[in-house]
């Protein structure tokens, strides 16, 4: 059972451009959600993330949004720049006897051409 | 700092052999984990730690165990290697005060590639 999913293997914008990278979760007891980004032969690194009660959260040219009554999250990337080509993880956490542990989805590859 | 540190990179095994992956941290963080990450798939979690003497297994145990005897160490070890393991593991580490007072950022090594025939 899938409880994080990103269901776009791969996304190809030119540079400039804005990239969206959606992420959806079926499991109503996530209440926090991150975006990792990660290299080839590199481990993943912290990108961006959103508290369940927020719906926007924004850190330079990185835009995180959540819609919780649709289960859906997005990564918007204005402009994309070549270096962001990487693989995207989403990944969620829920609270309680669950906390601290996160589960990841499988990864969306983004191509920035120049 | 060194961050999260992992040895070795890159490891062949054969069938029903056993190996520890061996991670460090030095930040100090409470929390450690080990994932493991299949091609195409994402990240599952192996066995987590929220202190020294304390672990907990995560979504795919089976075939691994873990220790935590320090705050900085968390070693991941195999027994009977079967081709099934073969992966790349990845251990993390984080810093938490409990649920709802720390972050849920976890800080990444750069991963130990495994391949077991």
């Amino acid at each position: 059972d899938q409880q994080v999913k990103q269901n776009s293997p791969s996304l190809s914008v030119q540079e400039g451009r804005i990239s969206i990278l959606n992420c959806d979760y079926t499991n109503s007891m996530f209440d926090y959600f991150l975006w990792y980004k990660k290299y080839p032969a590199e481990g993943p690194t912290f990108l961006i993330s959103i508290s369940s009660i927020k719906d926007k959260n924004e850190d330079g040219r990185f835009t995180v949004f959540l819609n919780k009554s649709a289960k859906h999250l997005s990564l918007h990337i204005v402009p994309s720049q070549p270096g962001d080509s990487a693989v995207y993880f989403c990944a969620a956490s829920a609270g309680g006897t669950s906390y601290g542990k996160l589960t990841f989805g499988q990864g969306t590859i983004l191509t920035v051409h120049p | 700092n060194a961050g999260v540190t992992q040895t070795p990179k890159f490891r062949i095994l054969k069938i029903g052999q056993s190996m520890t992956l061996q991670c460090a941290q030095d930040m100090n963080h409470n929390y450690m984990y080990w994932y493991r990450q299949d091609p195409g798939m994402g990240l599952k979690l192996i066995y987590y730690s929220v202190g020294a003497g304390i672990t907990d297994k995560g979504e795919v145990p089976n075939g691994y165990n873990v220790s935590r005897s320090t705050t900085e160490d968390f070693p991941l070890r195999l027994e009977l290697a079967a081709p099934s393991q073969t992966s790349v593991y990845f251990c993390a580490s984080s810093y938490s005060r409990g649920p709802g007072t720390g972050s849920y950022e976890q800080y990444f090594g750069p991963g130990t590639r495994l391949t077991v025939t």
